[in-house]
């Protein structure tokens, strides 16, 4: 069954530094996702990707963050300088066109030290 | 605001037990309705679509009552595989062609054998 993968696993950042998260979405979806979730609280929604553009973001997404789909394949979401609040799991999701089911990733940890 | 809430929880329930949870959502433009399941540390992993004609998927029983905005999920014989924390989640269409999820904060159910 085709899975949505996620690198890495676990990233340790310090404080100011750029980091990458990659994401492979199912091959045949159109939509893409990033979510994230702070430990102990709910998941909640940063950005959605389609056409190759943002459809809609979030209040949390600031000038920090970036997304991008760079070739057929990834998905990526970049933060320009980390802070110690954004320390969180990150999600991402793909749908298929003509459905709202969405279908997530197994998650990068970020740990910002 | 856009909400949705859920039982606090935990639960605690012995192996065949039938337990049941509940949610609210405060947005009356709500498109479609889920529940997830996520195990600690994981991804949300999609469990059932809820439809407005309530549906089942073996022990599981999903209703929707757009009229109250409640939504429920009945699991039935309950298995020790079952301990998980149960999502909530709604979809509102956020404009363009894309949809984002909102999240309760989940319910812990732990089944005991």
């Amino acid at each position: 069954e085709p899975e949505v993968t996620q690198t890495p696993s676990h990233q340790v950042t310090q404080m100011g530094q750029e980091v990458i998260l990659r994401c492979v979405p199912i091959s045949n979806h159109l939509y893409f996702y990033w979510y994230r979730q702070i430990l102990g609280q709910k998941v909640e929604f940063l950005v959605s990707f389609y056409n190759n553009e943002i459809s809609e973001k979030s209040e949390i997404f600031d000038d920090q963050f970036s997304v991008e789909r760079p070739d057929g394949s990834n998905f990526t979401l970049k933060i320009r300088s980390t802070k110690l609040e954004d320390s969180a799991m990150y999600f991402c999701a793909s749908t298929p066109e003509q459905s709202y089911e969405q279908y997530f990733g197994p998650g990068t940890r970020l740990t910002v030290t | 605001r856009k909400e949705v809430e859920q039982d606090p929880g935990p639960f605690n329930v012995p192996e065949g037990a039938t337990v049941a949870f509940n949610c609210t959502y405060s947005n009356s433009a709500s498109q479609s309705f889920f529940w997830y399941r996520q195990d600690c540390r994981k991804e949300p992993k999609l469990l059932m679509s809820v439809y407005s004609s309530g549906n089942e998927d073996g022990r599981f029983t999903a209703q929707l009552n757009r009229a109250s905005q409640y939504i429920s999920l009945l699991i039935r014989d309950s298995k020790l595989s079952d301990s998980a924390t149960y999502l909530c989640v709604v979809n509102w269409f956020g404009g363009g062609s894309n949809y984002k999820l909102t999240f309760g904060k989940g319910t812990l159910l732990t089944v005991n054998p």
